[in-house]
């Protein structure tokens, strides 16, 4: 596609339940990342992906949290037993190079 | 331990003014500086970004200033505008690895 593609753009669930959010990259791009932005918070690192190579985990909070991405191209976040602090907007990027990340409009998560 | 830090935190600027956010970063490894631009209800777009080699960039209303030795780096809207209202992150990267700042929310004034 022309963009960065998320789904679904809002998503409200209650505690304890699981979620997953769906990236769907730029055709092409061999780099995934996840993020999330807490309420007028910064950008929190939670996961890369870069080819075929081992995903870069070290940001995720929790081992709630799990990312996986088919083919090299699709990713899923899930998040396990979710909580309140859970609560934010997840943004999923793609890059080709070494420069220029590209972010999707995220999903806004709300754990009631 | 913050990567990057960046600030302000907010600005607040009158049309026609020129608004300048600042990032500091620590980890001499980083190759690649850029700015990005985020809107209500949307994901940050890339604005404008920089290479450690060049002092300064600069795209019509916007400059990135870059001072190695320092390791410094600002942002300069110049003729600032209602529609620059928005949420502005610095970044800092090296293999493929980002870091953001914690971003600075600007409202240009009519």
């Amino acid at each position: 596609g022309a963009g960065v593609s998320q789904s679904p753009s809002n998503k409200v669930t209650e505690k304890g339940k699981d979620v997953e959010l769906r990236c769907d990259p730029i055709s092409g791009h061999t780099a995934l990342y996840w993020y999330r932005q807490s309420l007028g918070q910064g950008l929190e690192f939670l996961i890369y992906f870069q080819g075929n190579s081992a995903p870069d985990k070290s940001g995720l909070p929790s081992d709630r949290f799990s990312a996986e991405r088919t083919g090299g191209s699709v990713s899923t976040l899930t998040i396990q037993r979710t909580q309140q602090e859970d609560s934010a907007v997840y943004l999923c990027a793609s890059s080709l190079g070494v420069s220029v990340i590209t972010f999707g409009s995220g999903t806004r998560l709300t754990v009631v | 331990q913050q990567q990057v830090k960046q600030s302000p935190q907010s600005l607040i600027v009158q049309k026609g003014g020129i608004s300048i956010i600042n990032c500091a970063y620590e980890n001499t490894a980083f190759d690649y500086f850029p700015w990005y631009q985020q809107f209500p209800g949307k994901g940050p777009a890339l604005l404008i970004a920089i290479r450690p080699d060049v002092s300064e960039k600069k795209e019509g209303r916007f400059t990135i200033s870059f001072n190695k030795s320092a390791k410094q780096f600002s942002l300069h809207i110049m003729d600032s505008q209602p529609g620059d209202s928005a949420t502005y992150f610095c970044a800092a990267s090296n293999f493929n690895k980002f870091y953001f700042g914690s971003g600075t929310k600007l409202n240009v004034k009519p």
